[in-house]
């Protein structure tokens, strides 16, 4: 058990660019989470995958943003268009189905 | 975490105990939790308690729940430096979870 991986781990970018976060999970979770956490909250949920499906995704997950898991295993979060208001840590979790959630170490999105 | 609150800010003596309080609204919850972060991390699983049930000990840590006040709480015993970090409740419904702003807990010497 190597624990949930996020990569990469800090983004700078230019507003307007697009970005993408990896998160592999633990292995054998079936269920994977996306996160984001800005500063002085807790984290948001922002969207779910059990296996390859995307079962739920919350009203924070505008247009620009996309995830996916294709084979069940790792998943991506994309986000389009990058604004000021992205910038924050986003977070991946994994779990098997009603186990508790283990989270990564976070991506930290810097707009600038 | 509009559902979930926490009091922001605790400071405690080295060796005393830590006593975090959380608030929740949902009484569907079936699961509560109670997550650690250091600076520059992500939140690490400390414990975590069924709603059907009154306590849990888990060596250093006690949580307490009062699903009619829907209130919940963690207790530290014998509080280290190591303990200084933010600590968040979250409760469960059917799959995600809902987060309290955090109580950053500040071990003094």
């Amino acid at each position: 058990d190597t624990g949930v991986s996020q990569n990469p781990r800090h983004k700078i970018t230019k507003r307007g660019q697009n970005v993408t976060f990896r998160c592999d999970p633990i292995s054998e979770h079936n269920r994977l989470y996306w996160y984001r956490q800005t500063l002085g909250q807790g984290p948001e949920f922002l969207t779910y995958f059990q296996n390859e499906a995307q079962l739920e995704k919350s009203r924070l997950l505008s247009d620009r943003f996309s995830a996916e898991r294709p084979k069940g295993s790792f998943s991506t979060l994309e986000i389009q268009r990058t604004e000021q208001g992205d910038s924050a840590m986003y977070l991946c979790a994994s779990s098997p189905i009603n186990q508790p959630q283990h989270f990564g170490d976070g991506t930290r999105l810097s707009i600038l | 975490g509009e559902d979930v609150e926490q009091s922001l800010f605790l400071s405690v003596r080295e060796g005393d105990s830590s006593v975090i309080n959380c608030t929740y609204t949902d009484s569907s919850s079936t699961y509560l939790y109670w997550y650690k972060q250091e600076p520059g991390a992500g939140l690490q699983l400390l414990t975590y308690i069924f709603s059907n049930m009154d306590m849990k000990q888990d060596q250093r840590l006690t949580v307490l729940l009062n699903k009619k006040d829907k209130h919940l709480s963690l207790r530290i015993a014998d509080t280290q430096t190591g303990d200084s970090a933010i600590y968040f409740c979250a409760e469960r419904g059917d799959y995600k979870l809902s987060f309290g702003a955090g109580t950053t807990v500040t071990v003094r010497a």
